[in-house]
């Protein structure tokens, strides 16, 4: 597609239910990232695929939380057993891996998450 | 890991001032630092970024520097306009190490009034 798309744009789920985020990133970007934005924050680094694999994990908050890709495309984030705190909005972010210099990454608009 | 840090967290300028906005980084490999605009419920966009083989670069009202000896960039904006007003991210990357990561700052939520 043109951009990142994101799906659901907005989601209102009740305290202790799962939710699933979808990320379709750019088509031909291998690396996928997610990042959670807080009402009033900066971005903050979730995980990071390159291809199918997540080679950096660490910015997940806890086991609650977890992502897979596959096809080397489409990336779905989950939030078991969510919490309020888990309220954010939720970024997926895509590039090329072609350059030692640094590759553009290009934000979707975002999953809106709210628990209640 | 890499640290970034951005001040001021808020500015506030008069419609033709100019703003800057900077930012300082931990991991001396960081090789690329981009910025981001961020409108109000709008995604993150780049606006300019610069790479850690130049020192400065320009595009028309904007213009980032790079101090790499200090570990610190930042981002100019000149003859400011109200449509410039938004969040503002600094971010620094490793992309030539194995961790393909950006880490942002804070953010700064520039104001310009009319």
């Amino acid at each position: 597609g043109a951009g990142v798309s994101q799906s659901p744009s907005n989601k209102v789920t009740e305290k202790g239910k799962d939710v699933e985020l979808r990320c379709d990133p750019i088509s031909g970007h291998t690396a996928l990232y997610w990042y959670r934005q807080s009402l009033g924050q900066g971005l903050e680094f979730l995980i990071y695929f390159q291809g199918n694999s997540a080679p950096d994990k660490s910015g997940l908050p806890s086991d609650r939380f977890s992502a897979e890709r596959t096809g080397g495309s489409v990336s779905t984030l989950t939030i078991q057993r969510t919490q309020q705190e888990d309220s954010a909005v939720y970024l997926c972010a895509s590039s090329y891996q072609d350059s030692p210099w640094g590759n553009t990454i290009y934000f979707g608009e975002g999953s809106w998450l709210t628990v209640v | 890991g890499e640290n970034v840090e951005q001040h001021p967290s808020t500015l506030s300028v008069q419609e033709g001032d100019s703003a800057v906005i900077k930012c300082t980084y931990s991991d001396s490999a960081s090789n690329y630092f981009p910025w981001y605009k961020q409108e109000l419920g709008k995604r993150p966009q780049l606006i300019i970024d610069i790479r850690s083989n130049v020192g400065e670069k320009k595009d028309q009202r904007i213009a980032v520097t790079l101090n790499k000896t200090a570990k610190h960039f930042s981002l100019h904006i000149t003859e400011t306009q109200p449509e410039d007003s938004a969040v503002y991210f600094c971010a620094a990357d490793n992309s030539g190490g194995s961790n393909y990561k950006l880490t942002f700052g804070k953010g700064t939520l520039l104001t310009v009034n009319p």
